[in-house]
């Protein structure tokens, strides 16, 4: 069963960068079988989808993220990482790391990690 | 982007009654292999989502009969035959057909 875990700063002061690891075990992320994705959620609202990587390292990004945004993946350490630039107090939400299969549902998620953006 | 439109955002049920939620899509979620690219997700209050349904019908692993997703195209529904205590949580279509992903705003089930 593959078990994921985020872990970064809590809090963060506005214009910084925001960096986020996910730890994944009980899987690979060189495997050809899943994608790794952010998707993070303000308090109380809904979900929003960041971006992800596939094992050979393409990415996707949301538009309304892409000029601050960098995933990235570390195969030696079974991780993969978040870093979105000049941060605001919008960016403050609980940030998850999740798994998806081939081209679809993402299937197994981290249990969350909060990040406040304040000074 | 596809935009997801949820119904009822607050869905009031009595134990052991069906509920019925809807998702609606803005472009359609048909793949040429024949498959929805549109999942059901449950955010039970404290915990991370988890995976209910996908590729529209799909039930995930461990997740109880009595859920069932039906739907193709734009139109899709979340159906659970008889609501327990345990259902009760935020549910999440999501659109894994192209980026950027996608979520509906959420349906709030709750118990009467």
């Amino acid at each position: 069963q593959v078990q994921l875990q985020e872990s970064g700063p809590g809090l963060v002061k506005p214009s910084q960068t925001l960096s986020l690891t996910c730890t994944v075990s009980g899987g690979s992320i060189s495997s050809s079988d899943y994608y790794w994705s952010w998707i993070r959620q303000p308090a109380g609202k809904g979900l929003e989808w960041i971006g992800r990587i596939f094992p050979g390292g393409s990415t996707n990004y949301n538009p309304s993220l892409k000029s601050r945004l960098t995933i990235s993946q570390e195969k030696s350490t079974n991780q993969f990482s978040l870093k979105l630039t000049s941060v605001t107090a919008a960016d403050t939400a609980v940030y998850y790391c999740a798994r998806g299969v081939g081209g679809g549902a993402v299937d197994s998620w981290g249990q969350g990690t909060l990040v406040r953006v304040s000074s | 982007d596809i935009v997801l439109t949820q119904s009822p955002l607050s869905l009031p049920v009595t134990p052991g009654e069906p509920a019925s939620i809807s998702c609606r899509s803005s472009q359609s979620l048909l793949r040429s292999n024949g498959y929805n690219y549109l999942d059901w997700h449950l955010q039970k209050p404290g915990q991370s989502p988890q995976l209910l349904i996908y590729l529209g019908s799909i039930r995930a692993s461990g997740v109880p009969d009595r859920f069932r997703g039906s739907g193709s195209g734009t139109n899709f529904t979340l159906q659970i035959s008889r609501v327990e205590a345990e259902d009760v949580g935020l549910y999440y279509c999501m659109q894994t057909l192209q980026t950027p992903h996608t979520f509906g705003q959420g349906t709030k089930l709750m118990i009467k």
